[in-house]
């Protein structure tokens, strides 16, 4: 069964500091993988998604994300944060096309703090 | 619609009532899902459709919550019984399909609903 783990539960940092998050992920196929955030009271929005191709993606607001397959691991990052990425960030995963299930496994999410 | 309509927002109920649940998919979705959001759990995924079928509802906790889709558009998540376990708020989200979804984007991306949050007292 697929299952997506987030490593980092709560992140505090200070506006302009780098930001990775971690998410590994266990599934042995053909996998389509994506970050969501989720804004204070607003609902979950699409952050980036990797499919097929160049293992690096870049998504909204600065955002990118690096797929290593050897790792089984697709780590959010962004150079500078600022106050505004404050929110709660989900890694997901799915089987590729032709897989058993269509559905997004989410992980436990990890709440973002930035600091003015 | 533009956007995955979710109602109502807020319910509070008593231990033991029945809760419907609603969503109004994107117009040309032909997926639709339910999920579950706790503190600290994540989103769990509860069920999900294709058209009017569910080819995955694995994630239904137990018998007393069950959903249903017609006319492959509005989907009604249905719990029974309600328990104070049951407290959460219930996503629903949308998208192509895997098929669609690989035609256009190679990626079955879903469109998330702003929710239900649900109470049992």
């Amino acid at each position: 069964a697929q299952s997506v783990s987030q490593h980092n539960h709560h992140v505090i940092l200070s506006e302009a500091a780098s930001l990775e998050l971690g998410c590994n992920y266990s599934y042995g196929g053909t996998v389509n993988l994506f970050w969501y955030v989720q804004y204070p009271g607003q609902h979950l929005q699409l952050l980036l998604k990797y499919f097929s191709g160049d293992p690096l993606v870049k998504g909204i607001k600065g955002f990118e994300a690096e797929f290593i397959k050897s790792k089984f691991s697709f780590n959010l990052r962004k150079p500078s944060v600022q106050w505004s990425d404050t929110a709660e960030y989900f890694c997901a995963v799915n089987a590729g096309y032709g897989g058993a299930t269509n559905k997004l496994i989410f992980g436990t999410g990890t709440l973002l703090a930035v600091q003015p | 619609g533009a956007g995955v309509s979710q109602s109502p927002s807020n319910k509070v109920t008593e231990k033991g009532k029945d809760v419907e649940l609603r969503c109004d998919p994107i117009s040309g979705h032909t997926a639709l899902y339910w999920y579950r959001q706790s503190l600290g759990q994540g989103l769990e995924f509860l069920i999900y459709f294709q058209g009017n079928s569910a080819p995955d509802k694995s994630g239904l906790p137990s018998d007393r919550f069950s959903a249903e889709r017609t006319g492959g558009s509005v989907s009604t998540l249905t719990i029974q019984r309600t328990q104070q376990e049951d407290s959460a708020v219930y996503l629903c989200a949308s998208s192509f399909g895997l098929q669609w979804g690989a035609l256009l984007s190679g990626a079955n991306v879903l469109t998330f609903g702003a929710g239900s949050r649900l109470t049992v007292l």
